[in-house]
C-alpha cells in the first residue's frame, strides 16, 4: 500500500512569489492535513479537508489556502510568499478519527 | 495557547536505559493520545496511541501511560537503542467531534552509546 506523497521535495522561491505544494494521500483516506513544521514551534496545524470540504482551520493568515479534489488528493497554496515561510511543509492523511500518517514533506525556502 | 505541552526539548539517556517522554494536556475534551517519532527531513511515524478509557498501552520496547485526572501522559521507551534518536512529538485529539490532532512541540531524544 503506497503511503503518502508530497510533491516536490524541495523548494526555493522569491519573497512575493506564490507556491503550490501537493499530497496524494493513502488510498481510501478521505482526511488531508497539512501543517508547518519550523524549528522551535513543533508542527502547526493549517487545514484539513475531508471530503472536498475544510473542515477544520489553524491559525494562518488568508495567503495560506488549500483544497481537496474527489480523488482525495489535496493541494495548499501560499501566496506573496514570505521569508518567514521558509519551512517543512507536511501533509497527513487518515481515516476517519484514526491515527494520521504523514508524507516525507516539502521544504520550502524563501529566498 | 498551547493545549499540549511538551516541557523538556531534549533528553539524553544511556543505551541500554529507560527513556520516558512526558506530555501534559489541557483540554478536557481530549480522549485520544499519540506519539510520533521524526527523524531529520522526514515526516513523522506514528508510534503508539491510548484510548481515554485505559491508562496503558503497550507495544514492544514502546510504552503509554495515560494519567487522566492530571491531564499527563507519557511514553517509556526500554531499552534504549541508539535508533531511537530523534524527535518525538506528543499528540491530541477529541474522536468524537472529528478535531484536528494537536501537537506538542517535541522533545529532541539523543541515545548515548
Amino acid at each position: 500500500k503506497a503511503g503518502v506523497t508530497q510533491t516536490p521535495r524541495y523548494l526555493i522561491k522569491t519573497r512575493g512569489q506564490q507556491v503550490t505544494l501537493s499530497c496524494s494521500p493513502i488510498s481510501g483516506h478521505r482526511s488531508v492535513s497539512w501543517y508547518q513544521q519550523t524549528p522551535g514551534q513543533g508542527l502547526q496545524f493549517l487545514f484539513e479537508y475531508f471530503s472536498e470540504t475544510q473542515r477544520n482551520k489553524g491559525n494562518f493568515p488568508g495567503r495560506f489556502s488549500g483544497r481537496q479534489f474527489s480523488n482525495s488528493r489535496s493541494e495548499m497554496n501560499v501566496s506573496t510568499l514570505e521569508l518567514g515561510d521558509s519551512a517543512l511543509y507536511l501533509c497527513a492523511s487518515s481515516l476517519a478519527n484514526t491515527e494520521a500518517f504523514f508524507g516525507q514533506g516539502t521544504r520550502l525556502t524563501v529566498v | 495557547d498551547q493545549q499540549v505541552k511538551q516541557n523538556s526539548p531534549s533528553l539524553s539517556v544511556q543505551e541500554g536505559r529507560i527513556s520516558i517522554l512526558n506530555c501534559d494536556y489541557t483540554n478536557s475534551m481530549f480522549d485520544y493520545f499519540l506519539w510520533y517519532k521524526k527523524y531529520p527531513a522526514e515526516g513523522p511515524t506514528f508510534l503508539i496511541s491510548i484510548s481515554s478509557i485505559k491508562d496503558k498501552n503497550e507495544d514492544g520496547r514502546f510504552t503509554v501511560f495515560l494519567n487522566k485526572s492530571a491531564k499527563h501522559l507519557s511514553l517509556h521507551i526500554v531499552p534504549s537503542q541508539p535508533g531511537d534518536s530523534a524527535v518525538y512529538f506528543c499528540a491530541a485529539t477529541s474522536r468524537e467531534g472529528n478535531e484536528k490532532l494537536t501537537f506538542g512541540t517535541g522533545t529532541r531524544l539523543t541515545i548515548i552509546p
